[in-house]
């Protein structure tokens, strides 16, 4: 059972470019949420999708936006890229229901130069 | 608004002793507590969670935690430590009154278990 997976694993873009991350959630896991990790920092939450809507966002603008597709994956696009969007980008699974604990994949790391 | 706590950037332990990782968390209902800890160039990996019920929760790897909630504290500890539970230890909290999967996680906590 594969857990989950992320998209690529390290990612080199310039300011002003636009950038997507991929995700996989883990086996019947039917919720995703993205996280930023600054370096140094605790992850911060981006967003959450369930049925392939936004639930959930944290405070980050609207730069930031991402979609669920029928097969539960997920897309985290960030436009017009700044140098402080360099960071460790977390996807995290888990099931809608429930208090359950979220799954993370080992994350993509962007950095803009 | 929710937030989370964990007062020390670095806890060091030597191997065998007990080791306690301090976390203090803010949230306007009910919460759910979790811990997580990640490792060099990792994703989070769950340790264990409070739901309701005992105040003293288990969880992997011998971690427990012992939920308090007129302290609102979540503390991490282990019996006895081992030098491979060094590591960057997370809490975070999500209210439930709230719903939906926003997790705050704090700044995290860095273990040093020395030999």
């Amino acid at each position: 059972d594969a857990g989950v997976t992320q998209s690529p694993t390290h990612l080199i873009k310039t300011r002003g470019q636009q950038v997507t991350l991929r995700c996989s959630p883990k086996s019947g896991h039917d919720t995703v949420s993205w996280y930023q990790q600054a370096l140094g920092q605790g992850p911060q939450f981006i967003f959450q999708y369930y049925e392939e809507e936004e639930r959930q966002r944290g405070n980050f603008p609207d730069r930031f936006s991402g979609h669920q597709f029928p097969n539960y994956s997920s897309e985290l696009n960030v436009n017009a890229l700044l140098l402080g969007d360099s960071a460790l980008y977390l996807c995290a699974s888990s099931l809608r229901q429930g208090a359950g604990e979220q799954f993370f994949g080992p994350g993509t790391r962007l950095t803009v130069l | 608004a929710q937030s989370v706590a964990q007062p020390e950037d670095q806890v060091n332990v030597a191997e065998g002793n007990p080791l306690t990782v301090k976390c203090t968390y803010s949230v306007s209902g009910n919460p759910y507590l979790f811990w997580y800890v990640q490792y060099p160039n990792r994703g989070l990996q769950f340790l264990l969670k409070y739901i309701t019920g005992d105040n003293l929760v288990k969880g992997s790897y011998g971690f427990e935690a012992e939920f308090n909630k007129s302290q609102t504290s979540f503390h991490l500890k282990k019996p006895s430590a081992l030098v491979s539970d060094s590591a960057l230890y997370f809490c975070a909290v999500r209210d439930q009154n709230t719903g939906g999967f926003k997790t705050i996680f704090g700044a995290g906590t860095r273990l040093f278990v020395k030999a």
